[in-house]
């Protein structure tokens, strides 16, 4: 069973929209992270946080933002979605002492 | 940032046979790790290496961490159709020295026919 859960796993919204992808872990981990997978396969970090209140941008320009008030939640919002905003995107999470993340299933997002 | 260089992007093998990826990059790291996506799904760990000349296995798979210590390896032996899907090679390259942020290969898509 996961320990990171992603809501919704599918999404199909209208151009303009608002919209939150919503990232949670039991886990007690303080790092966690936002990655934008296109169908080219590659992993392209948007944004990152290292525990409540902290947050970076990733290495992929996003016109997302992201929050961390809570240890275990980590949304990610796109404030008017447009066609190019559709992807998967793949939230992770990880343990302080370990180097491997878990991810969770992922949203599909698709923006017409 | 520091790329990892994945290869092959994609190879499409009978079942039964044995399979070999490789990553490589112009920086060293200290640890390495293998992961394999299943359509629709998050990445998933399989193996991870954290010494220099380092070979670990998990069940059909064999992952070798490189003596330069810029590459590795992932053998799968004896393919069935359930592996089917996404390998990435990933690590902290050294100069993140919190080691908390991955870089990540491209990505091999491994299609095993019946």
């Amino acid at each position: 069973e996961a320990d990171i859960y992603q809501t919704p796993r599918y999404l199909v919204i209208g151009t303009g929209k608002k919209i939150t992808l919503e990232c949670s872990q039991t886990m007690g981990h303080d790092k966690m992270y936002w990655y934008q997978q296109d169908p080219g396969m590659e992993l392209h970090l948007i944004h990152y946080s290292y525990g409540v209140n902290s947050t970076e941008k990733g290495d992929l320009s996003s016109e997302s933002t992201v929050s961390r008030i809570r240890t275990e939640h980590f949304p990610l919002t796109l404030e008017s979605a447009r066609p190019s905003h559709t992807s998967q995107y793949l939230c992770a999470s990880r343990a302080d002492r370990a180097y491997g993340y878990t991810f969770g299933s992922g949203t599909r997002l698709t923006v017409v | 940032g520091q790329q990892l260089n994945q290869s092959p992007q994609s190879m499409f093998i009978q079942e039964g046979e044995d399979v070999s990826m490789n990553c490589t990059s112009s920086s060293i790291f200290n640890t390495w790790l293998w992961y394999k996506q299943d359509p629709g799904e998050g990445p998933v760990l399989l193996i991870a290496l954290y010494k220099a000349g380092e070979l670990t296995s998990n069940g059909r798979l064999t992952a070798q961490f490189g003596i330069t210590r810029k590459d590795s390896f992932l053998n799968i032996s004896a393919s069935i159709p359930s592996d089917v899907g996404i390998y990435f090679c990933a690590g902290p390259p050294i100069w993140e020295t919190s080691g908390s942020r991955l870089t990540f290969g491209e990505g091999t898509q491994l299609t095993v026919n019946p």
